[in-house]
């Protein structure tokens, strides 16, 4: 069965350190998402994508992140200049529409020290 | 900023219990609704994908209904098991493709 997979599943990082969180979404789907959830928080949306733009992205996306996708398979979010309270679980979706459901990866873990 | 609320924000039954738990959103701002399951360590997984104003949607022993013009969706289990202590997550979809989603209820069944 087609899924979604990020790599890596966990992550180290110093703070001010640049990383890159990687997707493989499943391969005929449209919509791509990346979300957070910081330990104890609510589920958070950073980005979607369609049709290889940007279609939607949450207020503090420009700071601190970009998408792109590289080579029209992978999906990927950089994160720059990383903080502390940027450690959290970093999920990957797609769906091949707005009224199907969107299907997860397993997520990476950040850890900012 | 549309602002999905999930209420309880966690639940502990008995093996056996029914129990519901509930999802509001701005109902202007409709396109579809969607509920996950999220199992500690897992990713979610997709229950429900509702978009019709009366919907119900039923899986096993798990179903949800969906008012839009109050802006409520309803997720029930019914006798409820262990296995299906998780955290159930609501997202809406509004007009801009984007799933917002709830802060989710944690439920916890004991044997």
């Amino acid at each position: 069965e087609p899924e979604v997979t990020q790599t890596p599943s966990h992550q180290v990082t110093q703070m001010g350190q640049e990383v890159i969180l990687r997707c493989v979404p499943i391969s005929n789907h449209l919509y791509f998402y990346w979300y957070r959830q910081i330990l104890g928080q609510k589920v958070e949306f950073l980005v979607s994508f369609y049709n290889n733009e940007i279609s939607e992205k949450s207020e503090i996306f420009d700071d601190q992140f970009s998408v792109e996708r590289p080579d029209g398979s992978n999906f990927t979010l950089k994160i720059r200049s990383t903080k502390l309270e940027d450690s959290a679980m970093y999920f990957c979706a797609s769906s091949p529409g707005v009224n199907t459901e969107a299907f997860f990866g397993q997520g990476t873990r950040l850890t900012v020290v | 900023i549309l602002n999905v609320e999930q209420s309880p924000q966690s639940l502990h039954v008995q093996e056996g219990d029914s129990t519901n738990f509930t999802c509001s959103f701005p109902s202007s701002n409709f396109y579809a609704l969607h509920w996950y399951r999220w199992e500690t360590a897992k990713s979610p997984e997709a229950l429900f994908v509702m978009t019709l104003n009366g919907d119900e949607k039923k899986k096993g022993r798990i179903s949800a209904t969906l008012n839009t013009k109050e802006g409520y969706s309803y997720l029930y289990i019914k006798g409820s098991q262990p296995e299906d202590s998780a955290t159930y997550l609501c997202a809406l979809i509004s007009s801009t493709d984007k799933l917002i989603f709830g802060t989710g209820t944690r439920l916890q069944v004991f044997p």
